[in-house]
């Protein structure tokens, strides 16, 4: 069974400040690992993901993510927050092909001007 | 340009009402999924259909149906036996076989009144 967990339901940073974004995933295949974007009362978008050919992954929107299988962690980050960035963020951990995507609570992203 | 449409965006019900959510992809993706997501608990998987004219319960099934009778569509309807139905839904699809991730739907935020 996989699953991932994302520490902090709530995350506030001050605006060019740095933006770290905690997920842990726990998965018995290898593991394929997405981050999501949600601004409100909308869908979700994809900012990027892992599917074992780096383990440096970067997105849309200058955000990046590392997988360390050592530490069974998908962190994502970006160096310098914008207002714009405000939204909610979900971690999520499939198999290959995608058959059983799994979802994290998701955490809020709050940017202070 | 491809993508999910739903429909409608916001929708009110009287108790004891069944209602129909709309989801429709020109993606040509095989794999089509619902999920209801509530605050601070992610998304929670109700169905989801692989192939035209099948489909499968997910986590939170009970009180929810889908048809799939065709590739481009599949619609959910929340029934009267849903206890608690007032949530935002989304749609998503995918192509199988692949490992591009979910591409979602902007959502159908439900309330009952």
């Amino acid at each position: 069974a996989q699953s991932v967990t994302q520490l902090g339901s709530h995350v506030s940073v001050s605006e060019g400040a740095l933006v770290l974004l905690r997920c842990n995933y726990s998965s018995s295949v290898p593991p394929y690992l997405f981050w999501y974007v949600q601004y409100p009362n909308q869908g979700l978008q994809l900012l990027l993901k892992y599917t074992s050919a780096a383990t440096l992954v970067k997105g849309i929107n200058g955000f990046e993510a590392e997988f360390k299988k050592s530490e069974t962690s998908f962190h994502l980050t970006k160096p310098s927050a914008h207002m714009s960035d405000a939204a909610e963020y979900f971690c999520a951990v499939s198999d290959f092909g995608n058959n059983d995507m799994r979802f994290g609570a998701g955490t809020r992203l709050t940017v202070k001007p | 340009d491809g993508g999910i449409t739903q429909s409608p965006k916001y929708l009110f019900r009287k108790e004891g009402q069944n209602v129909t959510l709309s989801c429709e992809q020109n993606l040509n993706h095989d794999a089509m999924y619902w999920y209801r997501q509530d605050p601070g608990q992610g998304l929670r998987l109700i169905y989801y259909s692989q192939i035209v004219n099948d489909f499968q319960k997910g986590d939170i099934a009970e009180g929810y149906s889908v048809s799939r009778e065709k590739k481009e569509s599949f619609p959910l309807t929340v029934t009267s036996a849903q206890k608690n139905p007032t949530a935002f839904y989304l749609c998503a699809s995918r192509m199988t076989g692949t490992n591009y991730g979910y591409t979602f739907g902007s959502g159908t935020r439900l309330t009952v009144v």
